[in-house]
Protein backbone atom coordinates (compact mmCIF):
# COMPACT_ATOMS: atom_id res chain seq x y z
CA UNK A 1 0.00 0.00 0.00
CA UNK A 2 1.73 3.33 -1.46
CA UNK A 3 -0.92 5.62 -0.86
CA UNK A 4 -2.01 8.12 2.09
CA UNK A 5 -5.54 7.72 3.29
CA UNK A 6 -8.43 10.30 4.77
CA UNK A 7 -11.37 9.71 5.87
CA UNK A 8 -14.35 10.88 6.18
CA UNK A 9 -13.80 13.01 2.69
CA UNK A 10 -16.53 15.67 3.22
CA UNK A 11 -17.52 16.57 6.96
CA UNK A 12 -20.31 19.49 7.81
CA UNK A 13 -20.05 19.82 11.73
CA UNK A 14 -21.63 22.74 13.55
CA UNK A 15 -20.26 24.82 16.06
CA UNK A 16 -20.31 22.59 18.87
CA UNK A 17 -19.91 19.33 17.98
CA UNK A 18 -16.74 17.18 18.38
CA UNK A 19 -15.51 15.68 15.31
CA UNK A 20 -12.10 13.70 14.16
CA UNK A 21 -10.24 13.18 10.76
CA UNK A 22 -8.30 10.38 10.33
CA UNK A 23 -5.21 9.78 8.22
CA UNK A 24 -3.58 6.06 7.54
CA UNK A 25 -0.46 4.94 5.95
CA UNK A 26 0.72 1.60 6.19
CA UNK A 27 4.47 2.36 4.10
CA UNK A 28 6.14 2.42 7.42
CA UNK A 29 6.76 5.90 7.30
CA UNK A 30 7.34 7.38 11.01
CA UNK A 31 6.23 11.27 10.29
CA UNK A 32 3.24 12.26 9.80
CA UNK A 33 1.61 15.51 9.35
CA UNK A 34 -1.40 17.87 9.38
CA UNK A 35 -1.89 20.66 7.06
CA UNK A 36 -4.86 23.00 6.23
CA UNK A 37 -5.45 24.68 2.75
CA UNK A 38 -8.34 27.21 2.39
CA UNK A 39 -9.40 27.50 -1.30
CA UNK A 40 -6.88 28.83 -4.10
CA UNK A 41 -4.35 29.22 -1.30
CA UNK A 42 -1.23 26.47 -0.44
CA UNK A 43 -1.37 24.27 2.61
CA UNK A 44 -0.29 25.81 5.45
CA UNK A 45 1.67 23.09 8.03
CA UNK A 46 -0.45 22.73 11.43
CA UNK A 47 1.25 19.76 13.09
CA UNK A 48 4.34 17.57 12.55
CA UNK A 49 4.72 13.67 13.84
CA UNK A 50 8.37 11.92 14.25
CA UNK A 51 7.90 9.36 15.91
CA UNK A 52 4.64 9.36 17.61
CA UNK A 53 5.78 12.26 18.96
CA UNK A 54 4.87 15.87 18.38
CA UNK A 55 7.62 17.63 16.79
CA UNK A 56 6.29 20.59 15.63
CA UNK A 57 2.77 22.82 16.53
CA UNK A 58 2.74 25.77 14.44
CA UNK A 59 1.02 27.75 17.07
CA UNK A 60 -2.49 26.50 15.97
CA UNK A 61 -5.51 26.62 18.49
CA UNK A 62 -6.51 24.42 20.93
CA UNK A 63 -9.70 23.38 19.41
CA UNK A 64 -7.71 21.98 16.61
CA UNK A 65 -5.75 18.25 18.90
CA UNK A 66 -3.57 16.14 17.30
CA UNK A 67 -3.25 12.14 18.18
CA UNK A 68 -0.86 9.85 17.08
CA UNK A 69 -1.40 6.67 18.96
CA UNK A 70 0.49 4.64 16.68
CA UNK A 71 3.13 4.76 13.60
CA UNK A 72 0.09 3.79 10.96
CA UNK A 73 -2.03 6.24 12.38
CA UNK A 74 -3.14 10.23 12.77
CA UNK A 75 -5.84 11.54 14.19
CA UNK A 76 -7.15 15.50 14.52
CA UNK A 77 -9.91 16.05 17.25
CA UNK A 78 -12.06 19.08 16.25
CA UNK A 79 -14.26 20.71 18.85
CA UNK A 80 -15.75 24.10 19.08
CA UNK A 81 -14.94 25.05 15.53
CA UNK A 82 -15.55 28.38 13.73
CA UNK A 83 -16.84 28.99 10.37
CA UNK A 84 -13.03 30.09 9.70
CA UNK A 85 -11.80 26.84 10.40
CA UNK A 86 -13.66 25.51 7.21
CA UNK A 87 -11.14 24.55 4.40
CA UNK A 88 -9.31 21.25 3.31
CA UNK A 89 -7.38 19.16 5.46
CA UNK A 90 -4.74 17.30 4.06
CA UNK A 91 -2.50 14.71 5.86
CA UNK A 92 1.03 13.90 4.55
CA UNK A 93 3.47 11.15 5.59
CA UNK A 94 7.30 10.41 5.13
CA UNK A 95 9.68 8.36 6.45
CA UNK A 96 11.28 10.98 8.56
CA UNK A 97 11.23 14.19 9.10
CA UNK A 98 14.55 15.70 8.74
CA UNK A 99 16.51 16.52 5.81
CA UNK A 100 17.59 14.17 2.50
CA UNK A 101 15.80 11.61 0.27
CA UNK A 102 13.71 10.02 3.17
CA UNK A 103 12.07 12.81 3.50
CA UNK A 104 9.76 13.05 0.90
CA UNK A 105 5.95 13.77 1.93
CA UNK A 106 3.40 12.05 0.45
CA UNK A 107 -0.04 13.36 0.59
CA UNK A 108 -3.87 12.11 1.14
CA UNK A 109 -6.50 13.54 -0.93
CA UNK A 110 -7.70 15.55 2.37
CA UNK A 111 -11.14 15.88 4.34
CA UNK A 112 -12.93 18.94 3.11
CA UNK A 113 -14.51 20.26 6.10
CA UNK A 114 -17.60 22.97 6.52
CA UNK A 115 -18.54 24.42 9.85
CA UNK A 116 -21.65 26.08 10.18
CA UNK B 1 12.30 32.89 8.24
CA UNK B 2 11.49 31.17 4.93
CA UNK B 3 9.89 32.73 2.37
CA UNK B 4 8.68 31.45 -1.46
CA UNK B 5 7.23 33.56 -3.73
CA UNK B 6 5.63 32.96 -7.15
CA UNK B 7 4.90 35.85 -9.02
CA UNK B 8 3.07 34.20 -11.14
CA UNK B 9 -1.09 33.20 -10.31
CA UNK B 10 -1.46 32.06 -13.56
CA UNK B 11 0.27 31.37 -16.71
CA UNK B 12 -0.65 30.06 -20.28
CA UNK B 13 1.02 28.75 -23.02
CA UNK B 14 0.24 27.00 -26.23
CA UNK B 15 1.15 23.57 -26.88
CA UNK B 16 4.91 22.88 -27.54
CA UNK B 17 6.20 26.17 -26.45
CA UNK B 18 8.83 26.41 -23.24
CA UNK B 19 7.34 26.67 -20.08
CA UNK B 20 8.75 28.41 -17.25
CA UNK B 21 7.24 28.68 -13.90
CA UNK B 22 9.06 31.04 -11.36
CA UNK B 23 10.15 30.36 -7.82
CA UNK B 24 12.37 32.59 -5.96
CA UNK B 25 12.94 32.10 -2.13
CA UNK B 26 14.10 34.18 1.11
CA UNK B 27 15.96 31.65 3.42
CA UNK B 28 19.71 32.15 5.03
CA UNK B 29 20.87 29.03 5.48
CA UNK B 30 20.98 26.10 2.91
CA UNK B 31 17.84 25.52 1.83
CA UNK B 32 16.33 22.54 -0.02
CA UNK B 33 14.10 22.93 -2.73
CA UNK B 34 10.70 21.52 -3.93
CA UNK B 35 8.57 21.70 -6.65
CA UNK B 36 5.01 20.13 -5.91
CA UNK B 37 2.16 19.71 -8.49
CA UNK B 38 -1.60 19.47 -8.52
CA UNK B 39 -3.47 17.64 -11.51
CA UNK B 40 -6.91 18.59 -11.34
CA UNK B 41 -9.14 15.87 -8.66
CA UNK B 42 -5.64 14.19 -8.00
CA UNK B 43 -3.55 15.08 -4.76
CA UNK B 44 -0.59 16.74 -4.14
CA UNK B 45 2.37 14.93 -5.17
CA UNK B 46 6.24 15.44 -5.30
CA UNK B 47 7.31 16.84 -8.90
CA UNK B 48 10.88 17.29 -8.02
CA UNK B 49 13.54 18.24 -5.88
CA UNK B 50 16.72 19.97 -6.39
CA UNK B 51 18.83 17.63 -4.49
CA UNK B 52 17.98 15.03 -6.89
CA UNK B 53 19.26 17.19 -10.13
CA UNK B 54 16.57 15.04 -11.72
CA UNK B 55 14.07 15.31 -15.13
CA UNK B 56 10.75 14.19 -14.25
CA UNK B 57 8.09 14.47 -16.94
CA UNK B 58 10.45 16.58 -18.81
CA UNK B 59 10.78 19.26 -16.33
CA UNK B 60 14.15 20.45 -15.05
CA UNK B 61 15.01 22.45 -12.34
CA UNK B 62 17.98 24.34 -10.78
CA UNK B 63 18.73 26.14 -7.99
CA UNK B 64 20.62 29.38 -8.36
CA UNK B 65 22.05 30.43 -4.61
CA UNK B 66 23.33 33.94 -6.24
CA UNK B 67 19.51 35.17 -7.64
CA UNK B 68 17.65 32.50 -4.63
CA UNK B 69 15.50 31.23 -7.65
CA UNK B 70 14.36 27.75 -8.04
CA UNK B 71 12.69 27.90 -11.47
CA UNK B 72 10.87 25.19 -12.80
CA UNK B 73 11.29 24.55 -16.70
CA UNK B 74 10.17 22.18 -19.39
CA UNK B 75 11.17 23.39 -23.33
CA UNK B 76 8.03 21.71 -24.84
CA UNK B 77 4.71 21.91 -22.93
CA UNK B 78 2.18 19.63 -23.08
CA UNK B 79 -1.61 19.74 -22.12
CA UNK B 80 -1.32 17.18 -19.38
CA UNK B 81 0.88 19.30 -18.08
CA UNK B 82 -1.89 22.18 -16.91
CA UNK B 83 -2.20 21.92 -13.48
CA UNK B 84 -1.12 23.69 -9.95
CA UNK B 85 1.76 24.09 -9.11
CA UNK B 86 3.70 24.87 -5.88
CA UNK B 87 7.39 25.89 -4.98
CA UNK B 88 7.93 24.62 -1.91
CA UNK B 89 11.23 25.60 0.91
CA UNK B 90 12.45 23.37 3.85
CA UNK B 91 15.12 24.37 6.28
CA UNK B 92 16.10 24.96 9.53
CA UNK B 93 16.20 23.17 12.78
CA UNK B 94 12.13 22.41 12.28
CA UNK B 95 13.42 20.15 9.23
CA UNK B 96 9.99 18.89 8.91
CA UNK B 97 8.22 22.37 8.26
CA UNK B 98 7.72 22.70 4.05
CA UNK B 99 6.88 26.47 3.35
CA UNK B 100 4.98 26.69 -0.12
CA UNK B 101 4.36 29.63 -2.33
CA UNK B 102 1.21 30.63 -3.57
CA UNK B 103 0.84 28.82 -6.12
CA UNK B 104 0.76 29.03 -10.12
CA UNK B 105 -2.00 27.41 -12.18
CA UNK B 106 -0.66 26.44 -15.51
CA UNK B 107 -2.53 25.98 -18.26
CA UNK B 108 -1.28 24.44 -21.65
CA UNK B 109 -4.11 25.13 -24.98
CA UNK B 110 -4.24 22.72 -27.71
Amino acid sequence: DTEVTQTPKHLVMGMTNKKSLKCEQHMGHRAMYWYKQKAKKPPELMFVYSYEKLSINESVPSRFSPECPNSSLLNLHLHALQPEDSALYLCASSQASGRGARDEQFFGPGTRLTVL
Amino acid sequence: AQRVTQPEKLLSVFKGAPVELKCNYSYSGSPELFWYVQYSRQRLQLLLRHISRESIKGFTADLNKGETSFHLKKPFAQEEDSAMYYCALKGGTSYGKLTFGQGTILTVHP
